[in-house]
């Protein structure tokens, strides 16, 4: 069975940064590109960026909004990627969803992230 | 940063057929484009339905089908369920290093 799980979100100050964790099992991670999205609350969806495997060049690309603040990183050997956030902002406050996949395949439930004084 | 955009609302009778489009402000979407559609409800995670304009995972409902239409990406329903419901979302590809979403059709089943 596929799962993917976000985990490491919560409330954060301005400024402040934060890493949220994406673990995988059930299919070979490591062939796949990852992808993280967000929602604000009551909003549409967001693309944040996207890192592919390292078969596929480990090419990175991030949305405008986050460039600059925000990394993915992968660990293969774990099955699991990571979505860095620094300097966060207020703006930045959604629910984060990682996606593996080479065609945005399997979704995790999603974690918020609430960017706050 | 392109604008893409949906039907804010769409209705549709149990076992009718419904057209969503997804068009782009930079010109036509074509292939070149990547369209993806999604399928969220409420309180739950998107679903993936169709990637590449018309293709589908192995557990997108065969009465869904995606499509160029007329300078816009589609997602035709045929047959809709009442648990069809939901907000559709696509997403277009923008030289493969800008992916844009666009704002959402919410899909009443009435």
């Amino acid at each position: 069975e596929v799962q993917v799980v976000e985990s490491g979100g919560g409330l954060v100050q301005p400024g402040r940064s934060l890493r949220l964790s994406c673990t995988t099992s059930g299919f070979t991670f490591g062939e796949h590109f990852v992808s993280w999205f967000r929602q604000a609350p009551g909003k549409g969806l967001e693309w944040v960026g996207f890192l592919a495997s390292n078969i596929h060049g480990g090419t990175r690309e991030y949305a405008a909004s986050v460039k600059g603040r925000f990394s993915i990183s992968r660990d293969d050997s774990r099955s699991i990627a990571f979505l860095q956030m620094n300097s966060l902002k207020t703006e930045d406050t959604a629910v984060y969803f990682c996606t593996c996949g080479n065609k945005l395949d399997f979704w995790g439930q999603g974690i918020l992230v609430t960017v706050s004084s | 940063q392109a604008v893409v955009t949906q039907e804010p609302s769409l209705t549709v009778s149990p076992g009718g057929t419904v057209t969503l489009t997804c068009g782009s402000s930079t010109g036509g979407v074509t292939s070149g484009h990547y369209p993806y559609w999604f399928q969220q409800k409420p309180g739950q995670a998107p679903r993936t339905l169709i990637y590449d304009t018309s293709n589908k995972h192995s557990w997108t409902p065969a009465r869904f089908s995606g499509s160029l239409l007329g300078g816009k990406a589609a997602l035709t329903l045929l047959g809709a369920q009442a648990e069809d419901e939901a907000a559709y979302y696509c997403l277009l590809s923008y030289g493969g290093t800008n992916w844009v979403f666009g704002g959402g059709t919410k899909l009443t089943v009435l």
